[in-house]
């Protein structure tokens, strides 16, 4: 079975601070998709990132960055320099060669300013 | 950026009544999916498409829910005789291709049944 744990229910950092947002998962398939995704207050969900099981190498894109760990299985987010335009539930998810994606219970992030 | 469109935007509908969600999923996709989320909690699978038919569905997605492409745009969640536990947001998502694609999703219909 394929499953997705957020284990971070609620996070708050100050502006300016670094923070992490866990995510680990299991599956038994060697080829699988790792998601992020941001809902902010508006309520719509944006894309931020794809990751398929066979490139470990970790990405950078601005102030976001993510660390892919398959020892671990583990897809962790870390956001640099927080914004308050942070402030959203972040979803971790997982899709595992058929066509729906697992999503997991969501972080609640809330960047104080 | 081409985005899928979801309408209306909020519905409210009566326990026992059938409502249709509808959306428009960008127009070179072929993969179409409903998700729901209830309030503060996760986003749950309700049933992708693909090829004019069902090609997986969750528990969630039992014999009181249907999909449908009516014509060459939209894509449609009808919910035949809702109940209270109904009450969620819809989300619409598509893709251009299977698996290896992200989803782009719509901005969800809040539907509430009183």
């Amino acid at each position: 079975a394929q499953k997705v744990t957020q284990a971070q229910t609620e996070i708050s950092v100050v502006e300016k601070e670094d923070v992490t947002l866990d995510c680990v998962y299991e599956t038994r398939d060697t080829t699988y998709y790792l998601f992020w995704y941001k809902q902010p207050p508006s309520g719509e969900l944006v894309f931020l990132i794809r990751r398929n099981s066979f490139d470990e190498q970790n990405e950078i894109s601005g102030r976001y960055s993510w660390n892919f760990q398959k020892s671990t299985s583990s897809f962790n987010f870390t956001i640099t320099a927080s914004q308050v335009v942070d402030s959203a539930v972040y979803f971790c998810a997982l899709r595992v060669g058929d066509d729906k994606i697992i999503f997991g219970k969501g972080t609640r992030l809330h960047i104080l300013p | 950026e081409p985005e899928v469109t979801q309408t209306p935007s909020h519905q409210v509908t009566q326990m026992g009544q059938e409502v249709i969600l509808r959306c428009v999923p960008i127009s070179n996709h072929l993969y179409f999916y409903w998700y729901r989320q209830i309030l503060g909690q996760k986003v749950e699978f309700l049933v992708s498409f693909y090829n004019n038919e069902i090609s997986e569905k969750s528990e969630i997605f039992d014999d009181q829910f249907s999909v449908e492409r009516p014509d060459g745009s939209n894509f449609t969640l009808k919910i035949r005789s809702t109940k209270l536990e109904d009450s969620a947001m819809y989300f619409c998502a598509s893709s251009e291709w299977l698996a290896d694609e992200k989803l782009f999703f719509g901005s969800g219909t809040q539907l509430s049944v009183l």
